[in-house]
């Protein structure tokens, strides 16, 4: 059965400081994994998307990494800021079916960011 | 800039009720989606279309039904609310073909049904 697991469930850091978010995914076949940000009451956002051949992506202060053997991704956060508080979801895709890629989401990490 | 959009924010239904969400994206994406949010389920996806006119179920399409008539447009209807369909509701939009085009979400539709 295809699965995102991610961890910690939440988190509470204090502004400033750097935080690391964990996504295992049993997902086969793989094709690209995603995270998303998702602020409460909204929609999810994209972060980034990465293929198997790479190993890490940035966007801004948001860095995230996969390890396609081990089946790990990591998301961190550097210098985290109040507005970085929101929801991050894991998002696993298998190869397209030929129609539509049906995704895997993970239930996410709810990150809180206080003064 | 991409947009979806989605006709409520929030929504109270009885039960009973049938119940249209509508949802819009003016990208010309082929794809469009209906998933609902639950607290500690993560996203799951009820229907999908991927042509105008064509729809294929998802993963929970029970109670559920769709309709694509135009290409930007997709519906998600529900014929008999009941209680445990009250959930948030999350519109997605993106192009076909390959594997890893990206979704854009709306913002979602909060329903609640008494």
């Amino acid at each position: 059965k295809n699965q995102v697991e991610q961890s910690p469930q939440s988190l509470i850091i204090l502004e400033g400081k750097n935080c690391t978010l964990q996504c295992n995914y049993t997902v086969s076949p793989f094709s690209n994994l995603r995270w998303y940000k998702q602020d409460t009451g909204r929609g999810p956002v994209s972060l980034t998307i990465m293929t198997f051949s790479e190993n890490t992506k940035s966007n801004g202060r948001y860095t995230a990494t996969l390890d396609a053997d081990t089946k790990q991704s990591s998301l961190h956060i550097t210098a985290s800021q109040l507005s970085d508080s929101a929801s991050y979801i894991c998002v696993v895709c298998c190869a397209n079916t030929g129609t539509a890629s049906k995704l895997t989401f993970g239930t996410g990490t709810r990150l809180q960011v206080t003064l | 800039d991409v947009k979806v959009t989605q006709s409520s924010r929030y929504l109270v239904k009885r039960t009973g009720e049938k119940v249209f969400l509508e949802c819009v994206q003016d990208m010309d994406h082929e794809n469009m989606f209906w998933y609902r949010q639950d607290p500690g389920l993560g996203l799951r996806l009820i229907y999908f279309s991927y042509d105008v006119k064509m729809k294929e179920k998802g993963d929970i399409p029970e109670g559920y039904s769709v309709s694509r008539e135009k290409k930007e447009r997709f519906s998600l209807i529900l014929e008999s609310a009941s209680t445990n369909q009250t959930s948030m509701y999350l519109c997605a939009s993106s192009f076909g073909g390959r594997s890893y085009n990206e979704q854009f979400f709306g913002p979602g539709t909060r329903l609640t049904v008494l």
